[in-house]
């Protein structure tokens, strides 16, 4: 079956902007995490999503914020975008919340000019 | 707070070893543990899961355990092959909550 897909792949924008990244999760499956990877910080988690439901957040400021949609399908948004955002967002998604295997995307290459 | 660190940072070995990645963390309240694998510029490979009930899971030529009350993790890799070059992360997953908390990974390179 599918894997997790997300789009676009690769987004450049430029300091002010806002952006929106899409994940589509496995099918079936309910729960879908963000993470942002950058060089400096490694993986750190975003934001978690359940049946349309923030489930937990990570410690970002306001700017970044996500959504789940009826179909499972998770987006996130980051207003007002910082040189500091440039990253590789990446999209999990388990089909339960707790005790299964989190697959990932390959991710969007975030880059802010 | 949950802090995860993985040694070595990098390791480089020639084709055909045996080799071992380490993986540490402080708070043993934790549900599981995965083993990542990570391809330049790539997303995320799911490589085992290990519930905190286990003490070990195989795949293939790739063996972890777990010990958590310890507080440790290792990544066995048998008769390694360049086509494991990649980066390797480890993660948990708290008693409560689904956020993962990932070390900062070892990278691996065989050479032929």
């Amino acid at each position: 079956k599918a894997g997790v897909t997300q789009t676009p792949r690769y987004l450049i924008k430029t300091r002010g902007q806002q952006v929106t990244l899409s994940c589509s999760p496995i099918s079936g499956h309910r729960s879908v995490s963000w993470y942002q990877q950058t060089p400096g910080q490694g993986l750190q988690f975003l934001f978690e999503y359940f049946s349309e439901t923030q489930r937990n957040k990570g410690n970002f400021p306001g700017r970044f914020s996500g959504r789940q949609f009826s179909n499972s399908r998770s987006e996130m948004n980051v207003s007002t975008l910082e040189l500091g955002d440039s990253a590789l967002y990446l999209c999990a998604s388990s089909l339960r919340r707790t005790t299964d295997t989190q697959y990932f995307g390959p991710g969007t290459r975030l880059t802010v000019l | 707070k949950q802090e995860v660190t993985q040694i070595p940072a990098a390791l480089s070995v020639p084709e055909g070893e045996n080799l071992v990645l380490n993986c540490s963390f402080t708070d043993s309240a934790i549900y599981n543990l995965q083993w990542f694998r990570q391809d330049p510029g790539k997303g995320l490979t799911s490589l085992l899961l290990i519930q905190s009930s286990q003490r070990e899971q195989t795949s293939g030529r790739l063996n972890a355990s777990l010990d958590k009350s310890s507080g440790r993790s290792t990544l066995y890799i048998a008769a390694s092959q360049p086509g494991d070059s990649a980066t390797y992360l480890c993660a948990v997953r708290p008693v409560s909550g689904s956020r993962l908390t990932f070390g900062e990974g070892t990278q691996l390179t065989v050479n032929p």
